[in-house]
């Protein structure tokens, strides 16, 4: 079964925009990951927040953490077309052994 | 190459046959993961293995067979392929460090007739 669930599902806007994709989930979490999909290949990870932290920054990206609500944020500023792709939140949980369960995914379109 | 290979990329088969699907990584990781991928569920999770020799069941094993009897090569086998089992297959690994962040295969593309 899933743990994470994004929303929306679907999301497009034009370059120069903010584009913020919500995950929640359903049980106890060390960490909780972001990964990119672009079509057709592979998933890159993106950042990690550990249950302890409520926001990390990298570069354009911005997560955020609330673990009373089991929820999270990714926010891309300042969007490119080059960030059209699949994000996905993959949830680590205690004595998981680094397993990831990953929801279904948010599919971002930039438009230039 | 460095980094984390799958082949092939792209896979054809029948009902009833058996398939193996490569992964092999060069950063001599311990944990490697063999998840697949359908529309409108994400990725799940079918075998892991956190050292040679060491494997464990996903969420979704039934139907298919791993073994890892080198850190570098975690080969995925569908013993007898079904139709249910045509997806998009990636090989994940992950070190045993502080960083938890899984370094993904390109995918493989599985079709069975």
């Amino acid at each position: 079964s899933q743990q994470g669930e994004e929303d929306p599902q679907a999301l497009s806007i034009q370059e120069g925009e903010n584009a913020t994709m919500n995950c929640s989930y359903k049980t106890s979490i060390n960490n909780l990951q972001w990964y990119r999909q672009n079509s057709g290949r592979g998933l890159v990870h993106l950042i990690l927040i550990r249950s302890n932290e409520r926001e990390k920054h990298s570069g354009r990206l911005r997560v955020t953490l609330d673990t009373s609500k089991k929820s999270s944020s990714l926010l891309i500023t300042a969007s490119r077309a080059a960030d059209t792709a699949s994000y996905f939140c993959a949830t680590g949980e205690p004595g998981s052994a680094r397993q990831l369960t990953f929801g279904s995914g948010t599919q971002l379109t930039v438009l230039p | 190459d460095a980094g984390i290979t799958q082949s092939p990329r792209y896979k054809i088969t029948e009902t009833g046959r058996q398939v193996t699907l490569m992964c092999h990584q060069t950063w001599s990781h311990s944990y490697m993961f063999w998840y697949r991928q359908d529309l409108g569920h994400g990725l799940r999770l079918i075998y892991y293995s956190a050292a040679a020799d060491i494997t464990d069941k996903g969420e979704v094993p039934d139907g298919y067979v791993v073994s890892r009897s080198k850190t570098e090569n975690f080969p995925l086998t569908l013993e007898s392929a079904t139709r249910s089992q045509t997806s998009v297959y990636f090989c994940a690994s992950s070190d045993s460090g502080t960083k938890n962040e899984q370094f993904f295969g390109p995918g493989t593309r599985l079709t069975v007739l």
